[in-house]
């Protein structure tokens, strides 16, 4: 399967415990983009990287969510001292380098914050 | 700031109706318009996508879409629809940054 991959598929934490996703993209796009996701509601971004650079990050939601990509292939979105309203879908995304090319999703990771 | 608005929350149609659901966006600069389509256990997909040119974009399994930029519109349309279109479809508008809908959940019933 060359499509984006995610991992875990599924988190459940405590309140108060950092959880970390991982997100492959597809080999050849140098864009990667992540999102979250509610019940009900559309994909939120939240921030995206331009092979290692990040050149949007304003749109994450507290400073406790960071996210990296350090060798400008995979990435990571952590989630510092989860709280129970960070319960969500956590979607990656890749795309070629133009802000025209199509995102390709990922599967998601959901997480839940008991 | 942008944003985008999408009316019809749920629609529920017979198979051969026709569809449109309606999506408007707010950005006063140039603007890159999508179509997202995320059938039941399955990843968001692309439908279709406008750039420039042609306002009347086709995509795949026959829908179609049209920027009307005097309306701020991007509206999906399917001439009829078939109990495989029952999903939840996004728009999306990219500007200086990516905007999602709230969606809307199609039911096509057999």
């Amino acid at each position: 399967d060359t499509g984006v991959s995610q991992n875990p598929r599924h988190k459940i934490t405590k309140r108060g415990q950092n959880v970390t996703f991982r997100c492959d993209p597809i080999s050849e796009h140098n864009r990667l983009y992540w999102y979250r996701q509610t019940l009900g509601q559309g994909p939120e971004f939240l921030t995206y990287f331009q092979n290692e650079a990040q050149l949007e990050k304003s749109r994450l939601l507290s400073d406790r969510f960071s996210a990296e990509r350090p060798k400008g292939s995979f990435s990571t979105l952590e989630i510092q001292r989860t709280e129970q309203g960070d319960s969500a879908m956590y979607l990656c995304a890749s795309s070629l380098n133009t802000p025209q090319e199509t995102q390709y999703f990922g599967p998601g990771t959901r997480l839940l914050v008991l | 700031a942008q944003s985008v608005s999408q009316h019809n929350h749920h629609v529920i149609l017979s198979e051969a109706a026709s569809l449109e659901l309606g999506c408007n966006y707010s950005y006063g600069g140039t603007v890159n318009l999508f179509w997202y389509v995320q059938y039941p256990g399955q990843h968001l997909q692309l439908l279709l996508k406008y750039f420039s040119g042609d306002p009347l974009v086709k995509g795949i399994k026959g829908f179609e879409a049209e920027f009307i930029k005097s309306k701020f519109s991007f509206n999906l349309r399917k001439p009829s629809v078939q109990w495989s279109d029952t999903a939840e479809y996004f728009c999306a508008v990219a500007g200086n940054q990516f905007y999602f809908g709230t969606g809307t959940s199609l039911t096509v019933i057999p």
